[in-house]
């Protein structure tokens, strides 16, 4: 059964914290990402990664950072966290089908 | 540029009635569409695809959509809903030809079943 997970489904950090989310996926996939999901707003992309090493932006970069070092793993870094920066971020992954594979989210409140 | 219009926020069904949720794209390129589902407290779960092949394409929990490019249309339709069929369910379109690039997600549309 194939598995993204997410480090934490529940976070709650303070203004100006530097926060790590962690993503892990089990298929062997080349490509990875992060979204943000807002109430009526859907999903919007923050980086993706093709490859290890390898990253981009995406819609909705700033604020945030993005570590690739091992193919399975894909970090998303808020540096200085901010009150705006409160939602569920939920990490993908496929190869090259655009069948995006999801975990669970994590909703992170900054307060 | 791609993009992708969900018609409704909300959409309110009776056990046993007819689902209807509707999505509208543009794109410039042949498109591939996706409808994905998310239950309360998840990640969301890939519904069905269309990748150039039939154009009715039939998904899991009895759901279905068909492609229809003169209207730029993909509705998701299910003859008979059920209650654990609750859930917020999302659009997408590639944003490039062929299988490489990323999605495009609309803004979502939340489906209630009442009794």
């Amino acid at each position: 059964d194939v598995k993204v997970t997410q480090s934490s489904r529940y976070l709650v950090k303070r203004t100006g914290e530097k926060v790590f989310l962690e993503c892990v996926q089990d298929m062997d996939h080349e490509n990875m990402f992060w979204y943000r999901q807002d109430p009526g707003l859907g999903l919007r992309l923050i980086y993706f990664s093709y490859d290890v090493k390898m990253k981009e932006k995406g819609d909705i970069p700033e604020g945030y950072s993005v570590s690739r070092e091992k193919k399975e793993r894909f970090s998303l870094i808020l540096e200085s966290a901010s009150t705006n920066q409160t939602s569920m971020y939920l990490c993908a992954s496929d190869r090259d089908s655009y069948e995006q594979y999801f975990g669970p989210g994590t909703r992170l409140t900054v307060t | 540029a791609q993009s992708v219009t969900q018609l409704g926020s909300h959409v309110s069904v009776s056990e046993g009635a007819l689902v209807l949720l509707r999505c509208n794209y543009s794109s410039s390129v042949p498109p591939y569409l996706f409808w994905y589902v998310q239950y309360p407290n998840q990640g969301l779960q890939l519904l069905l695809k269309y990748t150039s092949a039939a154009t009715l394409v039939k998904g899991i929990n009895g759901f279905e959509a068909e492609f229809k490019k003169s209207e730029t249309s993909f509705h998701l339709t299910k003859p008979s809903a059920h209650m654990s069929d609750a859930a917020e369910y999302f659009c997408a379109v590639s944003d490039g030809g062929g299988s490489q690039g990323n999605l495009i997600f609309g803004k979502g549309t939340k489906l209630s079943v009442k009794p």
